[in-house]
């Protein structure tokens, strides 16, 4: 089956920092690339949509310049939170999508844990 | 605006018994996709079941069944014969408009507990 790849799994840092987060798509070309953020027990926020080779889509009240979003290939998208602040501790996960029928799901990979000091 | 909708935070069922999680979903448009994604403590999604709004039967994935009722606006999952590995947080997803380069919309999402 289709497999995406988050990495890293985890991430702990100090404030100021900057965190780069690599979603692959391992057997399949992502057309389409999803970005997400979840508080503990609580639902997935979409952040924002990147297709391959064009600027990714925001979602209203996420900063851009905040959420670095870089969608250079079929089979990659990063996400940087820039200057990270205690704030922006949370999981965050990817989804990728391909080109198919409208019953093909998304793939997710199984998410960042990122926790800022 | 679309919105899914999920009321019941928490759930309990034991081993070997049936159980439904809830979900209504609000949208204007005829054409759109049901999804239901479980999430256990690990974090991970994964891809339970799917329903287009065109489909006329209800679908069906081994224990997992969709309760599909259009006029309602309704897509309750059914899971039969309950196991302790059930036990995650269930999320009711909509894609409006169906194709894949849509995200999906989540609802807040259920958590299921099993007992033996």
């Amino acid at each position: 089956g289709a497999v995406v790849s988050q990495h890293p799994s985890r991430v702990i840092c100090k404030s100021g920092t900057s965190v780069k987060i690599e979603c692959r798509s391992l057997d399949f070309q992502a057309t389409t690339m999803f970005w997400y953020r979840q508080f503990p027990k609580k639902s997935l926020m979409l952040m924002a949509t990147s297709n391959e080779g064009s600027k990714a889509t925001y979602e209203q009240g996420v900063e851009k310049d905040k959420f670095l979003i870089n969608h250079a290939s079929l089979t990659l998208s990063t996400l940087t939170v820039t200057s990270a602040h205690p704030e922006d501790s949370s999981f965050y996960i990817c989804s990728a999508s391909s080109v198919g029928p409208s019953n093909k799901p998304q793939h997710f990979g199984d998410g960042t844990r990122l926790s800022i000091l | 605006a679309q919105k899914i909708t999920q009321t019941q935070p928490g759930m309990f069922v034991q081993e070997k018994e049936a159980v439904t999680l809830d979900c209504t979903y609000d949208t204007s448009d005829q054409s759109y996709g049901l999804f239901w994604y479980k999430q256990p403590s690990s974090g991970e999604m994964i891809f339970l079941i799917y329903q287009g709004s065109y489909d006329e039967q209800n679908a069906t994935e081994g224990r997992y069944s969709l309760n599909f009722q259009k006029a309602r606006k309704s897509a309750n999952l059914v899971i039969s014969a309950s196991q302790l590995g059930d036990s995650a947080m269930y999320f009711c997803a909509m894609r409006n408009p169906p194709n894949t380069g849509t995200a999906l919309i989540f609802g807040k999402g259920t958590t299921l507990s099993v007992s033996s």
